[in-house]
């Protein structure tokens, strides 16, 4: 049980297009979604927390406008990079979170690889 | 502030011996620890968490962790490592709103 999907696992762009991933709880519902950002060789790095039903809550130094997160259902959540640039090339992990005996777990996505040319 | 530190950026060991990985923790309420691990290219697994009661954790493929109030720790260990074992280990806290704090990541790798 708790799994999350994402896709693409792998996105290759043009410069100036937007991207959308999408992060998807398969056996739980998940109030809470969480999206990451990692480089190589570097720990993850939080941008936003998506509550179904609400807008986004971004981590200091977030672009909202680049970085749109929409949390529609209890199950999904997309991450749209948008005017995408090279510099936005990375690892992007999703996680979805529910709460076991108190405490929050999170469960994390396999991650979508994006490419900016 | 809540953070996370892992000491080692990488530690080599070799197959069958054991292991340490070292977490440090800072935060100001009884914390909710996690050790993730992650192959290249890949998301991240949970190894093992600590919320609350027995101090030493089981977690899967063997490895355990002990969380110590007193050291601020919760130290990952396994007592003999494998080649499949090769990976990044990261450990992390569980701050408000169910937000991971996660430390800076500890590279292993394994010699034959």
């Amino acid at each position: 049980g708790a799994v999350v999907s994402q896709h693409p696992s792998r996105v290759i762009c043009k410069s100036g297009t937007s991207v959308k991933i999408e992060c998807r709880s398969l056996d739980f519902q998940a109030t809470t979604m969480f999206w990451y950002r990692q480089f190589p060789k570097q720990s993850l790095m939080l941008m936003a927390t998506s509550n179904e039903g609400s807008k986004a809550t971004y981590e200091q130094g977030v672009e909202k406008d680049k970085f749109l997160i929409n949390h529609a259902s209890l199950t999904l959540s997309t991450l749209t990079v948008t005017s995408a640039h090279p510099e936005d090339s990375s690892f992007y992990i999703c996680s979805a979170s529910t709460t076991l005996a108190g405490g929050y777990e999170q469960f994390f996505g396999p991650g979508t690889r994006l490419t900016v040319l | 502030a809540q953070s996370v530190t892992q000491p080692d950026i990488h530690i080599t060991v070799s197959e069958g011996a054991s292991l340490e990985l070292r977490c440090n923790y800072s935060y100001g309420a009884t914390p909710y620890l996690f050790w993730y691990v992650q192959s290249p290219g890949q998301g991240l697994q949970l190894l093992l968490k600590y919320f609350s009661g027995d101090t030493l954790v089981q977690g899967i493929k063997g490895f355990e962790a002990e969380f110590k109030r007193s050291q601020s720790s919760f130290n990952l260990r396994k007592p003999s490592v494998h080649w499949s074992d090769a990976a990044e280990y990261f450990c992390a806290v569980g701050g408000q709103g169910g937000k991971l704090i996660f430390g800076q990541g500890t590279e292993l790798s394994v010699k034959p």
